[in-house]
């Protein structure tokens, strides 16, 4: 089983600023199969990456994803209000398996 | 409106069963392969179950082999989970989710409680 772990697993941030959020994982993720996913306080998650850098049907150009192997990265340019949220990675090349999650708060 | 709804959750002891169902709309379901992703209480994420579009072709996280049932009706577009012989450790929300790989769409979920 391939282990994801994010880090770091809470990012206190202002609107406006760069997130930058890890995961990593335990062993090599071929084809980049990997996907990120927002989720807010009782909704279910959305998708926002696949192929570690596509983005989804209607996500801003804001999130951006990328890596390859073992690191993948997923980038928030510019922080909005909407987009304080966990945020869970996922890999698709062994099964499929998730990561514990970074949460993304108000500084 | 392109949208899943899960339903069929609820309280239930140890040992006891549950049938979880997901009704599909705005998208042609019998395209796409189909699957379940639970979470647990203050917990991650964990894939369940997925089944093929035609559903011949069923899979299984180790931890419900033998135990859950996925099934589809692509004339009903409905997904299902037959859940069987529930540990304590199953207490979850249950997702429907479309895809196989990753997932795309996701319904608010259902909640199964495993509790004597």
């Amino acid at each position: 089983e391939i282990v994801l772990t994010q880090s770091p697993g809470t990012l206190s941030l202002s609107p406006g600023e760069r997130a930058t959020l890890s995961c990593r994982a335990s062993q090599s993720v071929s084809g980049s199969y990997l996907a990120w996913y927002q989720q807010k306080p009782g909704q279910a998650p959305r998708l926002l990456i696949y192929g570690a850098a596509s983005r989804a049907t209607g996500i801003p150009d804001r999130f951006r994803g990328s890596g390859s192997g073992t690191d993948f990265t997923l980038t928030i340019s510019s922080l909005e209000p909407e987009d304080f949220a966990v945020y869970f990675c996922q890999q698709y090349s062994i099964s499929r398996t998730f990561g514990q999650g970074t949460k993304v708060e108000i500084k | 409106e392109v949208q899943l709804l899960e339903s069929g959750g609820g309280l239930v002891q140890p040992g006891g069963s549950l049938r979880l169902s997901c009704a599909a709309s705005g998208f042609t379901f019998s395209s796409y392969a189909m699957s379940w992703v639970r979470q647990g209480p203050g917990r991650g994420l964990e894939w369940v179950s997925t089944i093929s579009d035609n559903g011949y072709t069923t899979y299984y996280a180790d931890s419900v082999k033998g135990r859950f049932t996925v099934s589809r009706d692509n004339f009903k577009n409905t997904l299902d989970l037959q859940v069987n012989s529930l540990r304590v450790e199953d207490t979850a929300v249950y997702y429907c989710a479309k895809g196989k790989w990753f997932f795309d769409l996701w319904g608010r979920g259902t909640l199964v409680t495993v509790s004597s």
